[in-house]
């Protein structure tokens, strides 16, 4: 059973456009959600994370929308640039004493000029 | 070297090898994972070592065996592998205190024939 569902599971996007990625959980235990971006040939890295007591957490472009009682959160990309151009992984942990990050399936994003 | 390491970063094997995957980690943590990620699957967790000892095991099969000799290296000894195996490795790094943020290698593309 898939715990963390992610869509879309593709994306283009233009240049300077905004980048919307979306993911539901079914947990309610999970309490930090980080999204992971990986570009070809890299593992994933760390991009941004959020904790359910706030619902809205910004770093430079991107930003992840929280929203506890519908179990989503999303990630956007704003004035998306072609260096954006990656897949996007969202996840889910419960507690700091878990080592267990479950992920969603990815999207693949395409920035076009 | 910097970050999480991953050797080599492409093998092929057959079904009857036997052959190992090494990674090595230059960020002073002490907690060391195994995850292998598939095309259109969720990033799965393979092994957990904390301090070097293993912490979690979700349901491997025994073709897969870890090993972790100290709290920079970590190996994943494989046998008899199946073509389903085929898949990327990716090894990744945190402090054991915070094992929500993990830091990834490059990965380790693996192709059974």
């Amino acid at each position: 059973q898939q715990q963390v569902k992610q869509s879309p599971q593709s994306l283009i996007v233009q240049k300077g456009g905004i980048s919307i990625i979306n993911c539901a959980y079914e947990n309610t235990a999970f309490d930090y959600f980080p999204w992971y971006q990986q570009f070809p040939g890299k593992g994933p890295a760390l991009l941004i994370a959020i904790r359910p007591d706030v619902s809205e957490k910004k770093e430079g472009r991107f930003t992840i929308s929280f929203n506890k009682s519908a179990k989503q959160f999303s990630l956007h990309i704003m004035d998306s640039q072609p260096g954006d151009s990656a897949t996007y992984f969202c996840a889910a942990t419960k507690g700091a004493g878990s080592y267990q990050l479950t992920f969603g399936k990815g999207t693949k994003l395409s920035v076009i000029p | 070297e910097t970050g999480v390491t991953q050797t080599p970063r492409h093998l092929v094997m057959g079904m009857t090898n036997k052959k190992s995957l090494k990674c090595e980690q230059h960020l002073g943590h002490n907690a060391m994972y195994w995850y292998k990620q598939s095309a259109k699957k969720p990033l799965e967790l393979m092994f957990v070592y904390s301090l070097e000892e293993r912490v979690e095991n979700n349901s491997v099969p025994s073709r897969f065996s870890p090993e972790c000799p100290n709290s920079s290296h970590l190996f994943l000894h494989l046998h008899t592998l199946q073509p389903e195996d085929s898949a990327l490795y990716l090894c990744a790094s945190s402090q054991d205190r915070k094992r929500d943020e993990q830091f990834f290698g490059p990965g380790t593309r693996l192709t059974v024939l």
